[in-house]
């Protein structure tokens, strides 16, 4: 399955809200759909797991949502810490992974 | 609290072979819970899952990223909890950040998680 994110880039104030999009190349088994996000110099955070549920300590700003091959990750009021480099990545053809080439969410 | 630390060379020469190994802590490798991976990441670019093992039934499976699969083995030492990547022939556009993960089996409302404890990364470039 391949997986396209958008935008490539997404330049937003702190405060505003981001709306980032996943679309894959086939229906995503049993929405197994997830989102994660990077900062320079570190490994990815896992921020959101099977279409909408929210990994351990991840605040409920951060929401995903679809089905099928349309999904959406939302980060409502955003703050300093959250412009970085996000992902997602399809795990219900599972035990194959792959994910998408990433939106880089930068500060307006 | 489980962690992952990979080590090994941080140059490889081309058409050796890259050899990296992942050291669990705080938790066992023969958990049959867990999924483990491995991920690269060139330079600048985004995620490639490399493969994974997993225990099941007194067996250990491995699965492999249908491009890499002729070049990729991964195994695992049970005695230090550790698993292990080799990645033959390697050229430059293997030059990346690798990272080795887990993935928690266990579903929880329903639903199963995919990597969600990731080691901190090692970078590996390929060059004479």
């Amino acid at each position: 399955i391949v997986l396209t994110q958008s935008p490539g880039t997404l330049s937003l104030s702190p405060g505003e809200r981001a709306t980032l999009s996943c679309r894959a190349s086939q229906s995503v088994t049993s929405s197994y759909l997830a989102w994660y996000q990077q900062k320079p110099g570190q490994a990815p955070r896992l921020l959101i797991y099977g279409a909408s549920s929210r990994a351990t300590g991840i605040p409920d700003r951060f929401s995903g949502s679809g089905s099928g091959t349309d999904f959406t990750l939302t980060i409502n009021r955003l703050e300093p810490e959250d412009f970085a480099v996000y992902y997602c990545q399809q795990y219900g053809n599972s035990p194959l992974y792959s994910f998408g080439q990433g939106t880089n969410l930068e500060i307006k | 609290q489980l962690q992952l630390q990979e080590s090994g060379p941080g140059l490889v020469k081309p058409s050796e072979t890259l050899s990296l190994t992942c050291t669990v802590s705080g938790g066992s490798i023969s958990s049959s819970s867990y999924y483990w991976g491995w991920i690269r990441q060139p330079p600048g670019k985004g995620l490639e899952w490399i493969g994974s093992i997993y225990y099941s039934g007194s067996t250990w499976t491995t699965y492999y990223n249908p491009s890499l699969k002729s070049r990729v083995t991964i195994s695992v030492d049970t005695s230090k909890n550790q698993f292990s990547l080799k990645l033959s022939s390697v050229t430059a556009a293997d030059t990346a950040v690798y990272y080795c993960a887990r993935r928690d089996i266990t579903m929880v409302r329903g639903v199963y998680s995919t990597f969600d404890i990731w080691g901190q990364g090692t970078m590996v470039a390929v060059s004479s």
